[in-house]
């Protein structure tokens, strides 16, 4: 079965520094990955996907990711971070059959002190 | 660009009561994803209709029906509503495939009192 792990709760980093959200995953067959942002109240934003090629992902909001395949990582990561990038952050995986819903992680609070 | 539209957004409703949420999916999407997110939880998966036709079941109990209709819009029904039912709900549209993104509504907070 495919699944991802975010290994923190909660991430905390001062503004302007760089921020790193984990994510491993566990799939058979080759990873379909995407990251998603959740602000209070909201529904969940797509920010980027990794479906194959470079490993380095850019997406939305200056936002990228690393896909790792020794490491069976996909970890999200900001070069700096802004006090708006406060929010619960979403890693998900596309299902391998049926009809590629995507299951998530259990999310990882990012907080971003001024 | 068009999103995903739902209502209502918030809705409250008594114990034992029905309640149906509405999804409009984004134009020419052709799959429609339902997501159940408790307090301080990640979303989980319900249900999901392909061309109209349910295609995938996730953790949706037996009082909860879902179709989608012609015009691609999809309702979920739930009967005999329980305290525990209080979540969001989250519609999703998506062109159907493995490396294709989906879409969020904003979700409707469904409050059982």
């Amino acid at each position: 079965a495919q699944s991802v792990a975010q290994p923190e709760d909660q991430v905390n980093v001062a503004e302007g520094n760089p921020l790193t959200v984990k994510c491993t995953y566990s799939v058979s067959g080759n990873p379909y990955l995407f990251w998603y942002v959740q602000y209070p109240n909201r529904g969940l934003q797509f920010l980027l996907k990794y479906i194959t090629g470079d490993n380095l992902v850019k997406g939305s909001y200056g936002f990228e990711a690393e896909f790792n395949k020794s490491q069976t990582s996909f970890h999200l990561k900001k070069p700096s971070a802004l006090v708006s990038d406060s929010a619960l952050y979403f890693c998900a995986v596309k299902d391998s059959g049926g009809y590629n819903k995507l299951i998530f992680g259990a999310g990882t609070r990012l907080a971003v002190h001024p | 660009a068009a999103g995903v539209i739902q209502s209502p957004r918030h809705l409250i409703k008594e114990k034992r009561e029905t309640a149906t949420l509405k999804c409009y999916p984004i134009p020419r999407h052709d799959t429609v994803y339902w997501y159940q997110q408790g307090p301080g939880q990640d979303p989980q998966f319900l249900i999901s209709f392909y061309e109209k036709m349910q295609s995938d079941k996730g953790s949706i109990p037996d009082r909860f029906s879902a179709q989608q209709f012609s015009d691609y819009h999809s309702e979920l029904n739930m009967s005999s509503l329980e305290l525990g039912d209080s979540a969001l709900y989250f519609c999703a549209s998506s062109v159907q495939g493995r490396g294709t993104e989906a879409f969020f509504g904003q979700g409707t907070r469904l409050t059982v009192v």
